[in-house]
């Protein structure tokens, strides 16, 4: 079974600059997240998808962040404009369902550097 | 706010020895938590998971114990071997919200 792609693997921006970020899930899987790993912390929500239906969108700054998974596979993660402090790995995961024994599966991340 | 933490940042084990990372939540209405394994430049990889109604649950080489009372849960790795150098991440869940909060992550150093 394919992974969890990814792309792309690494981006440097300038502060201000718009970045988005491309997440294909596992075949099958309904549910997909976006976490944000910042060096040295474990990954944080930034958002849930069930199908192409928000679950929880509570900590994804709403005033630069956006995600659409339009047609409930692909999804895309935008910024806009970038922070210094958006620095970090993103990281898409995917399960085959919400709740219990869903396990998540990752993909390698995009690690953005915002300079 | 409510948060997943860890006590130890780094542990260093000899190979072959038992590795136990341990775990602190803070949220008693988690019901379910999962150990994830990261390694350098890789998402976090599932280890094993455990639901609230139980203590204990073994996989192949690993261990979770879950204590309620304390809300506690460590990861118990026998013979430790050089792969398994990585940062573990425990996570809980409140399955009625369906939202997963990880800690900040042990990192593992296995010494040959």
């Amino acid at each position: 079974e394919a992974g969890v792609a990814q792309s792309p693997r690494y981006k440097i921006i300038e502060k201000r600059q718009s970045v988005a970020f491309w997440c294909n899930p596992i075949s099958g899987h309904a549910t997909l997240y976006w976490y944000q790993q910042i060096l040295g912390q474990g990954p944080k929500l930034l958002i849930q998808f069930q199908n192409n239906g928000v679950v929880d969108d509570s900590q994804l700054p709403k005033d630069r962040f956006s995600a659409e998974r339009l047609k409930g596979v692909d999804s895309t993660l935008k910024i806009q404009p970038a922070k210094l402090e958006d620095s970090a790995v993103y990281l898409c995961a995917s399960s085959r369902r919400q709740g219990l024994n869903t396990e998540a599966f990752f993909g390698q991340g995009t690690r953005l550097t915002v300079v | 706010g409510e948060s997943v933490g860890l006590h130890l940042p780094t542990l260093s084990v000899q190979e072959g020895d038992n590795s136990i990372i341990n775990c602190a939540y803070s949220n008693s209405a988690s019901d379910y938590f999962i150990w994830y394994k990261q390694e350098s430049g890789k998402g976090p990889q599932f280890i094993i998971d455990i639901r609230s109604n139980m203590d204990k649950r073994q996989g192949q080489r690993v261990t979770v114990l879950l204590n309620k009372t304390v809300k506690h849960l460590s990861l118990q790795i026998a013979a430790t071997q050089p792969g398994d150098s990585a940062v573990y991440f425990c996570a809980e869940t409140n399955t009625g919200g369906f939202k997963t909060i990880f800690g900040a992550g042990t990192r593992l150093f296995v010494k040959a």
